[in-house]
């Protein structure tokens, strides 16, 4: 079975500082994806970044990265220069190996992140 | 934009009821999920669809069902609701199976039991 865990129920950071979003995860399938989205008050899913497991290197868009260490199967986010506008929910997710029926997002139980100004 | 559309936005509607969701997947995209967010229970996986067949089955209770049109659209059917069922419906869609794509979301309808 698929697992995500989201340790940091919520967080406040100063503005403009960079912030650290904890993802660990679980599964036995050979091949998956991580994949990170925001969910501001307005409710729409907003995906941010996606890693796959054979990636060599961590995936990065913008001011978003993913800290992906395979073996401790963490995939953390981490928010450079964190906005005002980054205050929102953000959940973790794994798509899982097909080959196994496993395709389905499984989510995180999400962190509610403040950003302070 | 997502490229995925989801109607209605909002719907309110009374105890006993049956509604119909809608979703319309990004272009080129055959697979699509549904999912449930309540307050309580987080993002629940309801049901899973690809290329017009079910594929895969969540916490999807018998009141619901939903189906993959030939055009690749869906549509999420809820009937005799009950205020449990109050809650925000995202639908997802993907271009391939493989967990190596990302999924997208619609906006959501946001259904209100009364």
């Amino acid at each position: 079975a698929q697992k995500i865990t989201q340790t940091q129920p919520g967080m406040f950071v100063q503005e403009k500082e960079a912030v650290t979003l904890d993802c660990t995860y679980d599964t036995s399938d050979p091949s998956y994806g991580l994949f990170w989205y925001k969910q501001p008050s307005s409710g729409e899913m907003i995906f941010l970044i996606y890693q796959g497991s054979y990636d060599q290197q961590n995936a990065t868009e913008g001011r978003y990265s993913l800290n992906f260490q395979k073996a401790r199967k963490s995939a953390n986010l981490v928010i450079s220069a964190s906005q005002l506008g980054d205050s929102a929910m953000y959940f973790c997710a794994m798509r899982g190996d097909h080959n196994f029926g496993n395709e389905k997002l499984t989510f995180g139980t999400g962190t509610r992140l403040t950003i302070i100004p | 934009d997502s490229g995925v559309t989801q109607t209605p936005k909002h719907l309110i509607t009374a105890t006993g009821q049956r509604v119909t969701l809608r979703c319309s997947p990004r272009s080129g995209d055959l697979s699509v999920y549904w999912y449930q967010q309540s307050l309580d229970q987080g993002l629940q996986f309801l049901i899973q669809y690809y290329n017009g067949e079910e594929r895969a089955k969540g916490n999807i209770l018998e009141r619901f069902s939903a189906q993959q049109f030939p055009d690749l659209h869906s549509e999420l059917n809820l009937s005799s609701l009950e205020l449990g069922d109050s809650a925000l419906y995202f639908c997802a869609s993907s271009v391939e199976l493989t967990g190596t794509f990302e999924a997208f979301f619609g906006q959501g309808t946001r259904l209100t039991v009364v």
